[in-house]
């Protein structure tokens, strides 16, 4: 357990619906990234949040948003879902400044 | 875009061999670190090499640094079978207000044949 945790593991729905991913940073951590991975574009980076701030903004496309609470958990809503938008969604967190990521296991999206 | 591109993309080897896999960036940077992702699962947190180190181990890994040539490398000593895994690298890109954000090459993977 990396002490960041990320729900659901799966999710599964149908083109044009819209899904919520959710995020707990590791204990301590303020910072929170969202990255999406897929076979072809590998992983790249989405959205980062800071103690509740947007920081910085990657490869997000306007039908995805993020937000980060006051208990410092994230959430990642994904709507008007593409066959494209199936893949890998990783949170991770991290301490302020140069330090590594501490990732969650991911949430596997299948759209169909 | 990608900042860090691994080579090769692909590695078989024998357990008890050495692996080594390399990473090329492209503009300066304060650090950079590897990452380990076993199949479907998250990364994990490897090593972090700082621009002004040239060496740093870690058990059986030995990453070395070149800012001269823009290059890193992962060596894995001894390898198990349980090294089997893709491995990344990442490098750090900045948005102001002392943000940073990891940017990954797309990975080596590594197969250890028992």
């Amino acid at each position: 357990d990396s002490g960041v945790t990320q729900t659901p593991k799966h999710l599964i729905t149908a083109t044009g619906q819209r899904v919520t991913l959710r995020c707990s940073p590791r204990s301590g951590d303020l910072s929170v990234y969202w990255y999406q991975q897929s076979l072809d574009q590998g992983l790249q980076f989405l959205i980062q949040y800071y103690n509740g701030e947007e920081r910085a903004k990657g490869n997000i496309l306007e039908r995805f948003s993020a937000q980060q609470f006051p208990d410092l958990h994230s959430e990642l809503n994904l709507s008007s879902l593409e066959l494209g938008d199936s893949a890998l969604y990783f949170c991770a967190s991290s301490v302020a400044g140069t330090k590594g990521y501490t990732f969650g296991s991911g949430t596997r999206l299948t759209v169909v | 875009s990608q900042q860090g591109e691994e080579d090769p993309q692909a590695l078989s080897i024998q357990e008890g061999e050495n692996a080594t896999m390399n990473c090329s960036y492209k503009t300066s940077i304060n650090n950079l670190q590897w990452y380990r992702q076993n199949s479907g699962r998250g990364l994990v947190h490897l090593i972090l090499i700082r621009s002004n180190e040239r060496e740093k181990h870690s058990g059986r890994l030995r990453v070395t640094l070149d800012t001269s040539k823009k290059s890193s490398s992962l060596l894995i000593t001894a390898s198990r079978a349980a090294d089997t895994a893709s491995y990344f690298c990442a490098t750090p890109g900045y948005s102001g207000a002392g943000s940073y954000q990891l940017t990954f090459g797309k990975g080596t993977k590594l197969s250890v044949i028992p």
